[in-house]
């Protein structure tokens, strides 16, 4: 089955301590992203990835990094969590982005990861 | 800074009614706009994706409008129905970047 997995799904952790939400998909997509969903503030990008070795910062990117070594995973590592990173997280992948064929843009998602930090 | 607004965040209706989301972007220069269903507790799911070349798209009894010129892209429901209850959001992506800006939403209840 066509998805985007992240793991874990759900996570309570305490300030500082360093954390990885990871992210993989089996669409061999070029495209992934990573989103925080808040309440009243709807989902803002964090980072996105373009391809292997490629990423950059969307709106949101204090606090998170990401690498992309491979192309099917993405993972969000949290170096020092902080209570206002309390929040849900959701993976993305697209086939591309700025091809324009039917569905090549459609975003895929994960389930979310809801992260508690306290 | 591109901004996309939804009105109403939330509806009601009883079951059978046409109704009428709306989403609203303050820069027309877009690459593509996606509107996506989230139910509770779950991920989004996209329903219809528009170019910028595109005026409408269509799957099922879902309709999907774009007017570039004035910022605004409407998703049209037919014949609702209670399994339609959930959070309807667009999202934009402008043209010239990777990035997608999400609109807050509008949470859909259909009674039966």
């Amino acid at each position: 089955e066509a998805q985007v997995t992240q793991n874990p799904r759900y996570l309570i952790t305490v300030t500082g301590k360093k954390l990885t939400v990871t992210c993989s998909q089996n669409m061999n997509h070029e495209y992934m992203s990573w989103y925080r969903q808040d309440p009243g503030l709807g989902l803002r990008q964090i980072y996105y990835s373009m391809n292997v070795e490629v990423t950059d910062k969307g709106d949101v990117p204090e606090g998170y990094k990401v690498s992309r070594k491979e192309k099917r995973n993405f993972p969000l590592i949290l170096e020092s969590p902080s209570p206002n990173q309390t929040s849900l997280y959701f993976c993305a992948s697209s086939l591309w982005v700025g091809l324009d064929r039917t569905g090549a843009n459609v975003l895929t998602f994960g389930a979310g990861s809801r992260l508690t930090v306290l | 800074k591109q901004e996309v607004t939804q009105i109403p965040a939330a509806l009601s209706v009883p079951e059978g009614e046409n109704l009428v989301l709306n989403c609203s972007f303050t820069d027309s220069a877009i690459y593509n706009l996606q509107w996506f269903r989230q139910d509770p507790g779950k991920g989004l799911t996209s329903l219809l994706l528009i170019q910028s070349s595109q005026r409408e798209q269509t799957s099922g009894r879902l309709n999907a409008s774009l007017d570039k010129s004035s910022g605004r892209s409407t998703l049209y429901i037919a014949a609702s129905q209670p399994g339609d209850s959930a959070t309807y959001l667009c999202a934009v992506k402008g043209s010239g970047t990777y990035k997608y800006i999400f609109g807050t939403g509008t949470r859909l209840k259909v009674l039966a």
